[in-house]
């Protein structure tokens, strides 16, 4: 299995403030990788894909980067709605397709 | 507008059954695979199974492998989950999926629905 580790767990941040969340595969999965957003009691919502590619109705201040076995989801001037916990996913490999842990992005 | 909307969670004794159903609305349900990921409390997400878009192939994680049975019936626009043989550690809150692709492989989820609770207790 591809092992996903996001770092950190929890980080703490500002309206306004700029914050930077690491994913790091196991292995090579090129630049298939996704982020999602979710908040308690709600349907996680998709932000990025193919590690770079924001999908259609993300704000454009999340971005993605990174290839190979390391990847960074950056959140530019917070805004209150964004405090919530992300997760990464590889969709390299299907058997099984692996999470991040999540990093809980409180204020 | 793509909604996915989830039913037949509940509580049950380990040993027991269930199934679970996704309704579908809003794209061409048959061409595109779609996912269960379940989120136990106070943990992350987790990919349970996949199911290619004319549900000809199907694929689970090792921890669900022989008690879950993914299904679909494009006719109905619905997704299914079987689950057999629950366990204390299923308790979860599980979602349904839109898959990215017709396929099982290279899928990201776009699209998810609400969850719905699914508790295993004596």
């Amino acid at each position: 299995d591809i092992q996903m580790t996001q770092s950190p767990s929890t980080l703490s941040a500002s309206v306004g403030d700029t914050v930077t969340i690491t994913c790091r595969a196991s292995q090579s999965i090129s630049s298939w990788l996704a982020w999602y957003q979710h908040k308690p009691g709600k349907a996680p919502k998709l932000l990025i894909y193919k590690a770079s590619s924001l999908e259609s109705g993300a704000p454009s201040r999340f971005s993605g980067s990174g290839s190979g076995t390391e990847f960074t989801l950056t959140i530019s001037s917070l805004q209150p709605d964004d405090f919530a916990t992300y997760y990464c996913q590889q969709y390299n490999n299907y058997s099984p397709y692996t999470f991040g842990q999540g990093t809980k992005l409180e204020i | 507008e793509v909604q996915l909307l989830e039913s037949g969670g509940g509580f049950v004794q380990p040993g027991g059954s269930l199934i679970f159903s996704c309704a579908a609305s809003g794209f061409t349900f048959s061409s595109y695979a779609m996912s269960w990921v379940r989120q136990a409390p106070g943990k992350g997400l987790e990919w349970v199974s996949v199911i290619s878009g004319s549900g000809g192939s199907t694929y689970y994680s090792d921890s669900v492998k022989g008690r879950f049975t993914i299904s679909r019936d494009n006719s109905k626009n619905t997704l299914y989950l079987q689950i057999n043989s629950l366990r204390v550690e299923d308790t979860a809150v599980y979602y349904c999926a839109k898959g990215s692709s017709g396929t099982y492989v290279k899928n990201y989820f776009d699209y998810w629905g609400q969850g719905t609770l699914v508790t295993v207790s004596s």
